[in-house]
């Protein structure tokens, strides 16, 4: 089973639907990311949770709305987006927070707002 | 403030050839950790190492080899006989001991290995 999986893979929305990402970690870790990468930025971190708590949230608009429901899981809700939130989202976990735990990511979901 | 810098865009070259790619951090913090990752076109960010600031020796692994010069805030990345597998964005990263919870990203070179 690979590390880190997200669906869907691609995914195409309006500005006014409603969609989720969905992240799953199979590798027992307790902290969680979201990464935005654009085009001709950095990967940007959204938001971080450790052991099911937020525990940072990079001044993300809040039209972005993460869950995570236990260890294993990660959703990104979306509502409202923007052209310019057209991005591809990684999700990665890691084994604690501390600065030296590497981070494990998955494939992707590349997302685009019509 | 932590920064991660990655001048070079682009790089191609052909098979067997050497390459290096550039590194240079920002950090205050005396403690912290530098990272280079791999995304190849499936999309996913393969870790590739981890550098404590403390440890300045040379590393390398198979045809990978990484450079840390504290002196120059460098981590340069060399891949000797580079091969078309190796065409992928390279990511350098930092993270600080006493700053925020996740890593500070470099903008990405994209390798290009021609056959």
């Amino acid at each position: 089973e690979t590390g880190v999986t997200q669906t869907p893979r691609h995914l195409v929305m309006g500005m006014t639907n409603k969609k989720s990402l969905k992240c799953e970690q199979h590798l027992g870790h307790n902290a969680m990311y979201w990464y935005k990468q654009s085009a001709k930025k950095p990967l940007e971190l959204m938001f971080v949770y450790s052991l099911e708590e937020r525990v940072e949230n990079n001044s993300v608009p809040s039209r972005f709305s993460p869950e995570c429901p236990n260890s294993s899981h990660l959703f990104l809700h979306l509502h409202t987006l923007q052209p310019e939130d057209s991005a591809l989202y990684l999700c990665a976990s890691s084994q604690g927070t501390s600065a030296y735990n590497e981070q494990f990511f998955g494939p992707g979901t590349r997302l685009t707002v019509l | 403030a932590q920064k991660v810098t990655q001048a070079q865009t682009e790089i191609s070259v052909v098979e067997k050839e050497d390459v290096t790619l550039d590194c240079v951090y920002e950090t205050r913090d005396t403690t912290y950790y530098l990272f280079w990752y791999k995304q190849p076109p499936s999309g996913e960010l393969v870790f590739l190492i981890r550098r404590n600031s403390f440890d300045e020796q040379n590393e390398i692994s198979g045809r990978y080899s990484w450079n840390f010069q504290k002196s120059t805030s460098s981590f340069n990345f060399t891949i000797t006989a580079s091969q078309v597998v190796d065409s992928a964005v390279y990511f350098c990263a930092l993270s600080e001991a006493a700053g925020r919870r996740a890593l500070t990203f470099g903008s990405g070179t994209r390798l290009q290995v021609q056959p």
